[in-house]
């Protein structure tokens, strides 16, 4: 069985840092692209970072550009995201996910909750 | 890159079909045709019910199919029943700088 198990959420003011992790199992994770994405309180969903089987590639919507980093560490089956800079408008539920250009984003965890506030 | 563009909200009573709509451009549905489909009931994470744009997991019924036209992707429900309340959100693959767009969802009721 596929799990996503994400971690790290928490409250932190405006400018502070946080990392975020997502540990995966049931799947060969090394042959997975993984995505972060973000869902703010009563809103939609947006694509955050997305990060290669082998963590070569790396890709970035604008909104995050600069500020956050996605790393992997497949001999652990872990996928991060390092986010810096944090703003009120980044404050959301983080999702992790499996990913594949034709296949979309085809197993989730169940989310963990950033606030940024002072 | 903007979102791509659905209804807020739709409604159908149990029995029909109804067909969501999500309007991208040239640069992303219409270039590429990798759209993807979700599903999210309140307090869940979302599920995937349709990728390459027609294309269903495994587990996933039959009533719920997609398609593309031009610039539009569409989701097709039929044979709505209670349990098909949720928000749905389409996705579109649109290359490698800008990766992937979401609609910004559509709410469906059944009434």
């Amino acid at each position: 069985e596929v799990q996503l198990v994400e971690s790290g959420g928490t409250l932190v003011q405006p400018g502070g840092s946080l990392r975020l992790s997502c540990e995966a199992s049931g799947f060969t994770f090394s042959k997975y692209a993984m995505s972060w994405v973000r869902q703010a309180p009563g809103k939609g969903l947006e694509w955050v970072t997305t990060i290669s089987g082998n963590g070569g590639t790396t890709y970035y919507a604008d909104s995050v550009k600069g500020r956050f980093t996605i790393s992997r560490d497949n001999s652990r089956n872990n996928v991060y995201v390092q986010m810096s800079s944090l703003r009120a408008e980044d404050t959301a539920l983080y999702y992790c996910a499996t990913s594949g250009v034709t296949t979309g984003f085809e197993y989730w965890g169940q989310g963990t909750l950033v606030s940024v506030s002072s | 890159q903007s979102a791509l563009t659905q209804p807020a909200s739709m409604s159908g009573s149990p029995g029909q079909s109804i067909t969501i709509s999500c309007t991208g451009t040239s640069s992303d549905v219409g270039y590429y045709g990798l759209v993807s489909w979700y599903q999210q009931h309140p307090l869940k994470a979302p599920k995937l019910i349709i990728f390459g744009a027609n294309k269903r997991p495994s587990g996933v019924s039959n009533r719920f199919s997609g398609s593309t036209s031009g610039n539009t992707a569409s989701l097709t429900i039929s044979g709505l029943q209670a349990e098909d309340e949720a928000d749905y959100y389409c996705c579109s693959y649109a290359g490698s700088n800008s990766f992937v767009v979401f609609g910004g969802g559509t709410k469906l009721t059944v009434l």
